[in-house]
């Protein structure tokens, strides 16, 4: 199993522009979530889903939108970038158990620097 | 809502002295706890966790932690560190029921261990 896989690893952007970044995992989690980490803030959540054509909102959501199609993919859009979203982002993922919760499996990170 | 504290942003102990490192939460019923660590430009790896039972749970590469319930904490302990556990550390807590599959992170504890 490859685990949690983000691409790319690193990225530059200008203002006003968009991208997608993107996550995937092959171990059938049902579980996944988008994270994005700034120095002394820990990590935040930004979306996350329960299962394929579930998504719902975390704490700093604004100006991103996700979508869950497959099982395995689970891509995060920005979609006009701003300087406030420099950050390194984290996708994790979870299986399921029931009626509780299970530890997050997480990628290495994608570091975006947007100028 | 849930949140996570983790008082001390930087300890520094020495190659072979004990640590402990420290979590209070705030949630009002019995969390899921964890205890991530991340190394500079990794992602983060599952130190132990905690669902339920023994309140005393042990995790990977000698690390333990203690649930006191009265004292809503979850802190970390080793009796004896190694030069390669200099990291960041995060405790996270999850919620039960209708919140499932999201994480609280706290902010982190930067470990420096001096040879």
């Amino acid at each position: 199993n490859a685990g949690v896989t983000q691409t790319p690893k690193f990225q530059v952007l200008k203002t006003g522009q968009s991208m997608t970044l993107q996550c995937a995992q092959d171990m059938n989690h049902e579980y996944m979530s988008w994270y994005r980490q700034d120095p002394g803030m820990g990590l935040r959540l930004i979306h996350y889903s329960v299962g394929a054509g579930i998504t719902d909102q975390g704490e700093v959501p604004n100006g991103y939108n996700v979508s869950r199609s497959t099982t395995e993919d689970f891509p995060l859009r920005l979609l006009s970038a701003a300087p406030s979203q420099t950050s390194v982002y984290f996708c994790a993922s979870s299986p399921p158990i029931a009626g509780g919760l299970n530890e997050q499996f997480f990628g290495p990170g994608t570091r975006l620097t947007v100028l | 809502a849930q949140s996570v504290t983790q008082p001390d942003i930087h300890i520094t102990v020495s190659e072979g002295a004990s640590l402990e490192l420290r979590c209070n939460y705030s949630y009002g019923a019995t969390p899921y706890l964890f205890w991530y660590v991340q190394s500079p430009g990794q992602g983060l790896q599952l130190l132990l966790k905690y669902f339920s039972g023994d309140t005393l749970v042990q995790g990977i590469k000698g690390f333990e932690a203690e649930f006191k319930r009265s004292q809503s904490s979850f802190n970390l302990r080793k009796p004896s560190v190694h030069w390669s556990d200099a990291a960041e550390y995060f405790c996270a807590v999850g919620a039960r029921g209708s919140t499932l599959g999201r994480l609280y992170f706290g902010r982190g504890t930067q470990l420096t261990v001096w040879p």
